[in-house]
């Protein structure tokens, strides 16, 4: 297992159609977050799992999107409807412990584009 | 929303010279992180200062922080090129929040 596993990598898709992210964590890691960032900007937090319960969710994420992690391993995440304000990049982190002991590990992102 | 605000938004220097970040915060926090991101990369985690220290050391790395102030600092001393990149603070006080990064261009 070397790291956190985002896929894909890129995704281009038009407007009003739905997509979906797999971030697949560390396996040890039983916490695993979800960001999006925008260009020029720090990561702004979506949700947070801790096995397979969502335990917080941001304002950010809205009705069009869904998070799920069914087994408390992997993740997705799914925009319906896409806007071209959902243009950024989606990034994933997973951690053993909670932020207040412990930093994230970060997967590579993906970058989704709304044409 | 992001907690976090570094200062400069973004810093040139040449290779061998130190690049000091700033970042300040508003609200109490458990601990302050330091991430570096390369461009159209995910981030990585360079170092953690809990809320009772003062300062850490981690290799060229050196980070401070002033809850006083609502304050930290990362010094990179000695900078190298492959040091170019973006440099974010996260506070974590439930979860973490980021703020919106220092540029740090190392030029040869």
């Amino acid at each position: 297992d070397t790291g956190v596993s985002q896929n894909p990598r890129h995704k281009i898709t038009k407007r009003g159609q739905n997509v979906t992210f797999r971030c697949d964590p560390i396996s040890e890691h039983n916490r695993l977050y979800w960001y999006r960032q925008t260009l020029g900007q720090g990561p702004e937090f979506l949700t947070y799992f801790q096995n397979e319960a969502q335990l917080e969710k941001s304002r950010l994420l809205s009705d069009r999107f869904s998070a799920e992690r069914p087994k408390g391993s992997f993740s997705t995440l799914e925009i319906q409807r896409t806007e071209q304000g959902d243009s950024a990049m989606y990034l994933c982190a997973s951690s053993s412990r909670g932020a207040s002991s412990y930093g994230y590990t970060f997967g590579s992102g993906t970058r989704l584009t709304v044409v | 929303s992001q907690q976090g605000e570094e200062d400069p938004q973004a810093l040139s220097i040449q290779e061998g010279e130190n690049a000091t970040m700033n970042c300040s915060y508003k609200t109490s926090i458990n601990n302050l992180q330091w991430y570096r991101q390369n461009s159209g990369r995910g981030l990585v985690h360079l170092i953690l200062i809990r809320s009772n220290e003062r300062e850490k050391h981690s290799g060229r790395l050196r980070v401070t922080l002033d809850t006083s102030k609502k304050s930290s600092s990362l010094l990179i001393t000695a900078s190298r090129a492959a040091d170019t990149a973006s440099y974010f603070c996260a506070t974590v006080v439930h979860d973490m929040r980021f703020g919106a990064g220092t540029r740090l261009t190392v030029k040869p």
